[in-house]
């Protein structure tokens, strides 16, 4: 099956400085790439996501980045605010297996351990 | 918020008690997942629903089970449950898997946090 390891496991950056939180995978048929930001008290949150399709997608100061040939993907943030303390995940989608009721299912998301950012106002 | 309402949010039980958790979606979505979220662990799927058909059991013990009324409602009975059941369980919804080369996008509820004493 699929495995996803996430790095750093915390990140303390000072407000208006980068973030980068970066992801690797084990499948190669891996194609889908969220990234969920989890608040504390709330569930997590589809920030931004990439399919294998693409190498680059942007969303205001939200950026992820992947390569298929190493499999990792990155997650940058820019400018980073103190509202943007928050516990991240990264995902990933591996390939199609038969499911329960003998149909096709398109892989279940497999989710990195978190990274715990603090930005410092 | 996300469209997606479980209940209760907290919750604690002893290990002979018999509860349920509750999660409706508001979205139109038609299958419906859940998650446990243990401390320093990646979150782990439990159980997958599509169209009110459960297409995954994640290897859970039965002493877990879910049912799937409708395509807005699941539940997780719970029974004769474990310390280390303790973590905060969520629910989220999304188009139906399998329909199509790429997936849709999960939206999840808040969680109910569950403390086994």
């Amino acid at each position: 099956g699929e495995n996803v390891e996430q790095h750093p496991s915390t990140l303390s950056v000072q407000e208006g400085d980068s973030a980068v939180i970066k992801c690797t995978y084990s499948d190669s048929a891996s194609n889908y790439f969220p990234w969920y930001k989890q608040e504390l008290g709330k569930g997590p949150q589809l920030i931004i996501d990439i399919r294998s399709n693409v190498g680059e997608k942007k969303d205001q100061r939200i950026a992820v980045t992947l390569n298929k040939t190493a499999k990792h993907f990155s997650l940058h943030i820019t400018e980073t605010q103190p509202e943007d303390s928050a516990v991240y995940f990264c995902a990933a989608r591996g390939g199609s297996t038969i499911d329960n009721a003998g149909g096709t299912s398109y892989g279940k998301l497999t989710f990195g351990q978190g990274t715990i950012l603090t930005v410092h106002p | 918020e996300t469209g997606v309402t479980q209940t209760p949010r907290h919750l604690v039980m002893g290990m002979t008690n018999k509860k349920s958790l509750k999660c409706e979606q508001h979205l139109g979505h038609n299958a419906m997942y859940w998650y446990k979220q243990s401390a320093k662990k990646p979150l782990e799927l439990m159980f997958v629903y599509n169209f009110k058909e459960q297409t995954e059991n994640n290897s859970v013990p039965s002493r877990f089970s879910p049912e799937c009324p409708n395509s807005s409602h699941l539940f997780l009975h719970l029974h004769t449950l474990q310390p280390e059941d303790s973590a905060l369980y969520l629910c989220a919804s999304s188009q139906a898997t399998g329909t199509s080369g790429f997936p849709y996008e999960q939206y999840f509820g808040p969680g109910t946090r569950l403390t086994v004493t």
